[in-house]
């Protein structure tokens, strides 16, 4: 099972500025991963897939870089609506499916 | 447009069956291009996810649960179902049904989600 490990757990960050979220797999996924926003009583959503594609409708100052086993979400200003918890999600190799433990990211 | 929706009991007693059916609309679940899942996730914690059905019907299952998952699909409602057995309070979470696309090799990302339903574990 490949494991895969969210830093920091916790983020805070003021509006405006920039954030950076890091997620670790424990062996090579390639580009097979994707990032989930999910905000309290909603279910994720899909951020980005393929490690840097955003998805449908997903601003730009969201954007996914890394392969292998290093990957970073970077949402380069932030705004009132973007404080979350933020998930990465592999699919290279599986079953089973698995996801980060999380990084909350919370107004300073 | 693709919407998901969970129903089933919110209440389910240890040892039980928890039963779920997500009903998908704006598409067909027939389609050869997708796959469909069930993930779930317990109060204050992570996303794990459950299984998958191909349109073929062929599953796959998250090893922790495939004693005790079956999922199916209803293509004459345009439904696929979660039956999880010998609940217990463990099993207690919000459930989500999901969309995954099939890729070259596997599948890739869950585009479309389920609003999500919470199923309790409780005598």
């Amino acid at each position: 099972e490949i494991v895969m490990t969210q830093s920091p757990g916790t983020l805070s960050v003021s509006p405006g500025e920039r954030a950076t979220l890091s997620c670790r797999a424990s062996q090579s996924v390639g580009s097979k991963l994707a990032w989930y926003q999910q905000k309290p009583g909603q279910a994720p959503r899909l951020l980005i897939y393929g490690a840097s594609t955003r998805a449908t409708g997903i601003p730009a100052r969201f954007s996914g870089s890394g392969s292998g086993t290093e990957f970073s979400l970077t949402i380069s200003s932030l705004q009132s609506e973007d404080f979350a918890i933020y998930y990465c999600q592999q699919y290279s190799d599986w079953p089973p499916l698995t996801f980060g433990g999380g990084t909350k990211v919370e107004i300073e | 447009q693709l919407q998901l929706q969970e129903s089933g009991p919110g209440l389910v007693k240890p040892s039980e069956t928890l039963s779920l059916t997500c009903t998908v609309s704006g598409g067909s679940i027939r389609s050869g291009h997708y796959s469909w899942a069930w993930i779930r996730q317990p109060p204050g914690k992570g996303l794990e996810w459950i299984g998958s059905i191909y349109f073929s019907g062929n599953t796959y299952y998250n090893p922790s649960l495939k004693s005790r998952v079956t999922v199916s699909l209803d293509t004459s409602k345009n439904q696929f179902s979660l039956n999880l057995s010998s609940v217990t309070v463990a099993d207690t979470a919000v459930y989500y049904c999901a969309r995954h696309p099939l890729i070259i090799v596997g599948v890739g990302e869950f585009d479309h989600w389920g609003q999500g339903t919470l199923v309790t574990v409780t005598s």
